[in-house]
């Protein structure tokens, strides 16, 4: 079983509605990040997280350490938000190593 | 402009003829990390360095050699590159280890025939 879970694995939406992307960890972390991958593209850091929640436009990310969860949100999705979704966490004890989940491949058409 | 630049971005060569990936940033990052990407496996962490000539082992270290002699610059040698090393390659850097934001190279897709 892998350390870090996303779910859903592939997500469709129609433009305008409200997204949640979900990543669950088995293990302790001190931090998480969300990161961004166009298809055929580079990967952009959206959030680093250690508690509560962050936002940044239309986009919010929540973390609740104790309960090992974290969501990102989209508001008012627009087909440019198309992308995969990847949470990956810093184990307690070490800043320098990251474990990602596999990912989340969202497609929000007009 | 801020950035990570990795070279080459694409190149196919053959089992055993070494080659090496560069990755350079321009922020004065003291932490630098190299990634591959796999279908159905994500990203997984190859070597990462906290500083010049600080390297470790991340999760998938087989195969793959680091140096990182200068702070700009952490490339990827690969000595003897085998077939299951065909993947997509990324190179990142951050001002604090894995804790702060991190900046991403544009990525290196190597194929090993």
């Amino acid at each position: 079983k892998n350390e870090v879970e996303q779910s859903p694995q592939n997500l469709t939406a129609q433009e305008g509605e409200f997204i949640t992307i979900n990543c669950s960890y088995s293990v302790g972390i001190s931090a998480l990040h969300w990161l961004q991958q166009h298809p055929g593209g580079g990967i952009v850091s959206l959030f680093m997280l250690s508690s509560g929640k962050k936002k940044h436009g239309r986009l919010i990310a929540t973390i609740n350490i104790q309960e090992k969860h974290s969501s990102l949100h989209i508001t008012a999705s627009h087909p440019r938000d198309s992308a995969v979704y990847i949470c990956a966490v810093i184990l307690v004890g070490s800043n320098y190593k990251l474990t990602f989940g596999k990912g989340t491949l969202l497609t929000v058409n007009p | 402009e801020a950035q990570v630049t990795q070279n080459p971005r694409y190149l196919i060569t053959v089992t055993g003829k070494k080659l090496t990936v560069t990755c350079s940033q321009n922020m004065n990052h003291e932490y630098m990390s190299w990634y591959r990407q796999d279908p159905g496996l994500g990203l997984r962490q190859i070597y990462y360095s906290m500083n010049v000539e600080v390297t470790d082992k991340g999760d998938v270290p087989e195969g793959y050699k680091v140096s990182r002699k200068e702070k700009r610059n952490f490339p990827l040698i690969l000595e003897s590159p085998s077939p299951n090393q065909t993947s997509l390659y990324f190179c990142a850097s951050s001002w604090t280890g894995a804790t702060g934001e991190l900046f991403f190279g544009e990525g290196s897709r190597l194929t090993v025939l």
